[in-house]
């Protein structure tokens, strides 16, 4: 019940498409769900953060969509760009003072 | 911002070593975790602290791992015997309250 499933393992996307990660959870107590970008050689750094009392968070290209009843949430990058290729982990917990449960991690790389 | 400041950057040393991993967290942090990341496990949760207490180690693998913070600002992370499945990337991160997590960019470990 503590896991974060996240898909696809890896995502390969033309420049300008939109990419698409989901990720699904099952402990109905986690209330805050945060993704982190990742590129070689360095830590995850948060990229944009989500709490269950809205459905849809936007910031420039980087949009979270929420679907608390089917316990779902994905990242969409819209107007792909090759500097978007990275590995890209969705999270949660109970509250942002827990742990983060984090998911498998996606590897994505647009395509020039 | 200096952010979070780990050494040493990379380290190889021989199965049986002794191995320390050090962390400087953000400044004003109060909670520090160190991670491990690698290809088949992903991003792992070793341990966490709180105001310079550990409030899980349920992640450390085995009793060869230890972590310390005498201080708010000083952690290190020791591997006492150190064994080639060790090798791995590990980060260390902080966090204020109700803030993200902030990794550092970790140190990529090789046990041969």
């Amino acid at each position: 019940q503590q896991q974060v499933k996240q898909s696809p393992q890896s995502l390969i996307v033309q420049k300008g498409g939109i990419s698409i990660i989901n990720c699904a959870y099952e402990n109905t107590a986690f209330d805050y769900f945060p993704w982190y970008q990742q590129f070689p050689g360095k830590g995850p750094a948060l990229l944009i953060a989500i709490r269950p009392d809205v459905s849809e968070k936007k910031e420039g290209r980087f949009t979270i969509s929420f679907n608390k009843s089917a316990k779902q949430f994905s990242l969409h990058i819209m107007d792909s760009q090759p500097g978007d290729s990275a590995t890209y982990f969705c999270a949660a917990s109970k509250g942002s003072n827990y742990q983060l449960i984090w998911g498998a991690g996606t590897k994505l790389i647009i395509k020039p | 911002d200096a952010g979070v400041i780990q050494s040493p950057r990379h380290e190889v040393t021989e199965m049986g070593q002794e191995v320390t991993l050090r962390c400087k967290p953000i400044s004003g942090h109060d909670y520090l975790f160190w991670y491990r990341q690698t290809m088949m496990r992903g991003l792992e949760l070793l341990i966490y602290f709180n105001n310079n207490v550990p409030i899980d180690d349920s992640g450390m693998p085995e009793d060869r791992f230890s972590a310390k913070m005498p201080n708010a600002s000083f952690s290190t992370l020791k591997i006492q015997p150190s064994e080639p499945r060790d090798s791995a990337v590990y980060f260390c991160a902080s966090k204020g309250n109700n803030q993200p997590q902030h990794f550092g960019d970790g140190t990529r470990l090789s046990i041969l």
